[in-house]
């Protein structure tokens, strides 16, 4: 059964910072994976998509990696604004099945 | 819309009563999916469709759970005889095709008293 981890649960970073949202997966047989952001009382939006086949995505600040065979995935955020502040989640598409399944996510506020 | 709709945005209902809960979809959408997302947690997969077809029901929690897509747009989450473990927030996403990216909604906050 798939399983999604997302590390660190919740992030408190100064405005400018770097930083890095790590997604581990325990079966590799996926046919993507995808980023997305979700504000309070709102829905998912999305930020990043991998195929399996892919090894990275990049959309303005954001760059996401794939390493299939390691189950993981990482979202790099640069120069972060308070404006990114929200719960980022990871989700991995199930091959067969097509369904999402989702990590916990990480709460990430930027203070300015 | 351009986006994917949910209606309600709440709904309060009382333990044992019937609750509806609508999907507007993308237009074009082939691909529908629910899922019911517990306060502090990811999303979990409920249900998904493939124009009217349901494919996949296997996160269903109970027979108390239906939905139906019966022309292959809108679609209807139906739970029967609410309990308190029920109450979630409630997420609908669409996509052109099962393996493309998905659309979500703003989801209904259902919560049983």
């Amino acid at each position: 059964k798939q399983e999604v981890t997302q590390i660190p649960a919740a992030l408190s970073v100064p405005e400018g910072e770097n930083l890095v949202l790590n997604c581990s997966f325990t079966d590799s047989a996926i046919y993507n994976l995808q980023w997305f952001r979700q504000d309070p009382g709102k829905g998912l939006t999305s930020l990043l998509l991998i195929q399996s086949s892919q090894r990275e995505q990049t959309s303005g600040r954001l760059n996401a990696s794939l390493d299939k065979s390691s189950g993981r995935s990482t979202l790099y955020i640069a120069a972060s604004q308070p404006g990114d502040s929200a719960t980022y989640l990871c989700a991995v598409g199930d091959s067969g099945t097509y369904k999402y399944i989702f990590g916990t996510g990480t709460r990430l506020k930027v203070l300015a | 819309g351009a986006g994917v709709s949910q209606s309600p945005r709440y709904k309060v209902a009382k333990r044992g009563q019937d609750v509806a809960l609508r999907c507007d979809p993308i237009s074009g959408h082939v691909s529908l999916f629910w899922y019911q997302q517990a306060l502090g947690q990811g999303p979990e997969f409920l249900t998904y469709f493939q124009n009217e077809a349901q494919l996949d029901k296997s996160g269903l929690p109970s027979d108390r759970f239906f939905a139906e897509r019966p022309e292959g747009s809108v679609s209807t989450l139906k739970i029967q005889r609410t309990q308190q473990e029920d109450s979630a927030v409630y997420l609908c996403a669409g996509g052109t095709n099962a393996d493309q990216p998905q659309h979500f909604g703003d989801g209904t906050r259902l919560s049983i008293l």
